[in-house]
Parts: C-alpha cells; sequence; structure tokens
C-alpha cells in the first residue's frame, strides 16, 4: 500500500514568494495532519483535518499560512508570502482505523532564501 | 498539560552494545496512547509502536522492546546488539482524551542514537 505522498520534496524560494505543499493522505485514513519541524522547536503540529473538515489550526503560526483539504485524498499548506523563519521540513501525517496512530509523509524540505 | 521528556539528547554505543532511551510523560487523562518514532539520516518518520493506558504489558519485535510503567509514567525502548542502521534520532509521543482533541500528539524533543561499527 501507498504510504502519504508529499510534494514537492524540496522547495527552494526567494521571501516573499508563495509556496504550496502538497500532501495525499492513505486511502481510507479519515485525519490529516501538518506538522513542521525545525531544530529549536522540534515537531509542531500546525493544524489537523477529520473528514476534510478543520478541526484545530491552534499551531498555524500567522496568517500567513493556510491549509486546506478539498477531499480526502488531497491537502495543501500555503504559505504567502514566505519568510527566512519559515524554513523548516514540513511533515504530513495520516490516521485512521488504527486508533491515535499517525503515519508519517517523507516530508517537504522548504529554504526560504 | 500534556508534557514528554527525553532526558537523553544524545547517546553513542558501539555495535553490539544493547542501549535503553528513556521517555517521561505527564498527562492528566486517565486514557492516553503512547508512541515511539524514528527518524533515520534520510528524514522521515517511522511508526514503531502504539501502546494504550490500560495495556501495561511489554512488548518484544525482534530486536526492539518496550517497557511501559505507569505508576513511574515511562514508557522505556530497549534496542538489544544495536546496528549501524539503528543510528536515528528516536522520538516518544503521547495522545490523550483532552477537550476531544485526542488525535493532537506531543512528542518528546527526541534522542540521537548513534551506533558505531
Amino acid at each position: 500500500d501507498a504510504g502519504v505522498i508529499q510534494s514537492p520534496r524540496h522547495e527552494v524560494t526567494e521571501m516573499g514568494q508563495e509556496v504550496t505543499l502538497r500532501c495525499k493522505p492513505i486511502s481510507g485514513h479519515d485525519y490529516l495532519f501538518w506538522y513542521r519541524q525545525t531544530m529549536m522547536r522540534g515537531l509542531e503540529l500546525l493544524i489537523y483535518f477529520n473528514n476534510n473538515v478543520p478541526i484545530d489550526d491552534s499551531g498555524m503560526p500567522e496568517d500567513r499560512f493556510s491549509a486546506k483539504m478539498p477531499n480526502a485524498s488531497f491537502s495543501t499548506l500555503k504559505i504567502q508570502p514566505s519568510e527566512p523563519r519559515d524554513s523548516a521540513v514540513y511533515f504530513c501525517a495520516s490516521g485512521g482505523p488504527e486508533r491515535y496512530t499517525q503515519y508519517f509523509g517523507p516530508g517537504t524540505r522548504l529554504t526560504v532564501l | 498539560a500534556q508534557k514528554v521528556t527525553q532526558a537523553q539528547t544524545e547517546i553513542s554505543v558501539v555495535e553490539k552494545e544493547d542501549v535503553t532511551l528513556d521517555c517521561v510523560y505527564e498527562t492528566r487523562d486517565t486514557t492516553y496512547y503512547l508512541f515511539w518514532y524514528k527518524q533515520p539520516p534520510s528524514g522521515e518518520l517511522v511508526f514503531l509502536i502504539r501502546r494504550n493506558s490500560f495495556d501495561e504489558q511489554n512488548e518484544i519485535s525482534g530486536r526492539y522492546s518496550w517497557n511501559f510503567q505507569k505508576s513511574t509514567s515511562s514508557f522505556n525502548f530497549t534496542i538489544t546488539a544495536s546496528q549501524v542502521v539503528d543510528s536515528a534520532v528516536y522520538f516518544c509521543a503521547l495522545t490523550g482524551y483532552s477537550g476531544g482533541s485526542n488525535y493532537k500528539l506531543t512528542f518528546g524533543k527526541g534522542t540521537l542514537l548513534t551506533v558505531n561499527p
């Protein structure tokens, strides 16, 4: 079975540009999570969805960040405008029948110059 | 509030040594789940094990074993006869029934394990 798929794997952009990260969860999973990992702050939950509906976005750092889940098989995390401090690895994870277990994608390494 | 503490920031061992990674947690929930994840140098996060708060049986999977003790709020992870491929950052995590957000994982800061040949 395919795991969580994220694209792109690496993204280098300049400050002020819009960045869109994409995620395809494991088929049949009804929870989707976006995390950010940095050396300073470790793993932080940004937002999570249940059945395509955002449940908790309290971890989204500021209005420059937005996330959508238009259907059960696709989600995006958008940063507009991007700033150098947004540089991090962004992980998408999904969860389903195995209660509370989250399966992570390979991550997107974002560098904002 | 939930908290996970991994006091060991880095551990270095020689291949074939046994190594234990410590995890101590805090929660007010009576029902909760504990997890271990592995993050190898390639960067992905790999799920290793889930344990619920009502199941204090220790678990063994090959060279891996986990010791869950509610009395000391600990969920320690032991690798027997370590191998170079075990080199990774290992994260302990916790989730519980807190205000309905029972899918929110609280991660420890991780332990970097280096296994030298």
